[in-house]
């Protein structure tokens, strides 16, 4: 089955513990990215890659890493979370030439930082 | 900063009445629109896209694109109950990127 597949889903934790969110798709997709959804926001892209080894910053990358060594995986990284980072992410992936109505997205993770 | 505006709603409609979603957009070089739809706590689902100006129909959804207004909507006829949920309107960006409006929350009431 083609998914896009996120860990943790839910997950606590205090400031400053460095945390990583995963997420793998299985489609062979280049293009991957991550979003945040906040209330009365809506959906606001932080980081996106291209392809393996090519990523940048989108709208709102501030405090957040990724990293893309294999073509399926795109972790994102918070090396000091604080609460300003509590929020609904997801993940999402598409080929490079398809359009943007074959984008997938992960199930997100719920991330509560106290 | 290009931007996608929605009425945050929420949207109360009777069960069988058509419910009208409406998104506006900032960019007159934007040539893809979207309406996803998103129950809470789930991820977004995308149930229309559009390209071109007019109407287009999908069962019992209609996007209706209007370039030189710039707003682009969504009209659900015969409301279910189980189409209340939160409807993201996207648009792209140069790049393939998409802005994301924040989103109307749509109740259908039996």
């Amino acid at each position: 089955e083609a998914q896009v597949t996120q860990n943790p889903r839910y997950l606590i934790t205090v400031t400053g513990k460095k945390l990583t969110v995963t997420c793998s798709q299985n489609m062979n997709h280049e293009y991957m990215s991550w979003y945040r959804q906040d209330p009365g926001l809506g959906l606001r892209q932080i980081y996106y890659s291209m392809n393996v080894e090519v990523t940048d910053k989108g709208d709102v990358p501030e405090g957040y890493k990724v990293s893309r060594k294999e073509k399926r995986n795109f972790p994102l990284i918070l090396e000091s979370p604080s609460p300003n980072q509590t929020s609904l992410y997801f993940c999402a992936s598409r080929t490079a030439t398809g359009g943007l109505n074959e984008q997938f997205f992960g199930p997100g993770t719920r991330l509560t930082v106290l | 900063q290009k931007e996608v505006e929605q009425n945050s709603g929420p949207l109360s409609v009777p069960e069988g009445a058509i419910a009208s979603l409406n998104c506006t957009y900032s960019d007159r070089g934007s040539q893809s629109f979207f309406w996803y739809r998103q129950y809470s706590g789930k991820s977004p689902e995308l149930i229309m896209f559009i390209y071109s100006n007019g109407d287009k129909e999908d069962g019992r959804f209609t996007a209706q694109l209007n370039k030189a207004s710039q707003y682009v909507s969504l009209l659900i006829r015969d409301s279910q109950p189980s189409d209340s949920a939160t409807y993201l309107c996207a648009v792209n960006e140069e790049g393939g990127k998409l802005i994301f409006g924040q989103g109307t929350e749509l109740s259908v009431k039996p």
